[in-house]
């Protein structure tokens, strides 16, 4: 069992809809990471956050808005998305250090129609 | 771009023989590297890592290879099961946070 979980496993919602994605860690970790996993392509990094504060945004949409309250949870909140924003949403957390692993949640798999 | 790739998209290899997965990196000031496995329906699942002042890291039926000089990582499973089919990732550290990912290559182990 994964000690990141994240909810729902899937998703389908319309262009003009407004959902979250939730992730939650178990492991005391610090950092916490949102990626996007589309077919036939490397795992694109969304967010970082450290210790509650954003520290990577790698020139994502407007559209996705994440949210950290706390060191243990984070949200991808979801608005007016198009198509090709289908995919599949990782988030992960990260111990202390940069030569740690991530560790990965199952994903979200969204379908934007 | 992506700094981190793997040699061969696709691996078919027999049941009981040994399989060698393949990744160049591109950036020679990556300290730290990491090899991911994700099966169908699940996130990326943590195999071994290695840092640079390292040559080799051996774990449970596998072995994790890397050469500085010509900035190749290579993964190798002893003893392929059928439970090893899966797509297998590479991934370097760049920075204090961000871990970069190469494309994956599908290792189908045949019965």
């Amino acid at each position: 069992e994964t000690g990141v979980t994240q909810t729902p496993r899937h998703l389908v919602m319309g262009m003009t809809n407004k959902k979250s994605l939730k992730c939650e860690q178990h492991l005391g970790h610090n950092a916490m990471y949102w990626y996007k996993q589309s077919a036939k392509k490397p795992l694109e990094l969304m967010f970082v956050y450290s210790l509650e504060e954003r520290v990577e945004n790698n020139s994502v949409p407007s559209r996705f808005s994440p949210e950290c309250p706390n060191s243990s949870h984070l949200f991808l909140h979801l608005h007016t998305l198009q198509p090709e924003d289908s995919a599949l949403y990782l988030c992960a957390s990260r111990g202390t250090g940069k030569n740690s692993p991530l560790h990965f949640g199952n994903g979200t798999r969204l379908t934007v129609t | 771009g992506e700094s981190v790739g793997l040699h061969l998209p696709t691996l078919s290899v027999q049941e009981g023989d040994n399989s060698i997965i393949n990744c160049a990196y591109s950036n020679s000031a990556s300290d730290y590297f990491i090899w991911y496995k994700q099966e169908s329906g699940k996130g990326p699942q943590f195999i071994i890592d290695i840092r640079s002042n390292m040559d080799k890291r051996q774990g449970q039926r596998v072995t994790v290879l890397l050469n500085k000089t010509v900035k190749h990582l290579s993964l190798q499973i002893a003893a392929t099961q059928p439970g090893d089919s899966a797509v297998y990732f590479c991934a370097e550290n760049e920075g204090d946070y961000k871990l970069s990912f190469g494309a994956g290559t599908t290792v189908t182990v045949r019965a």
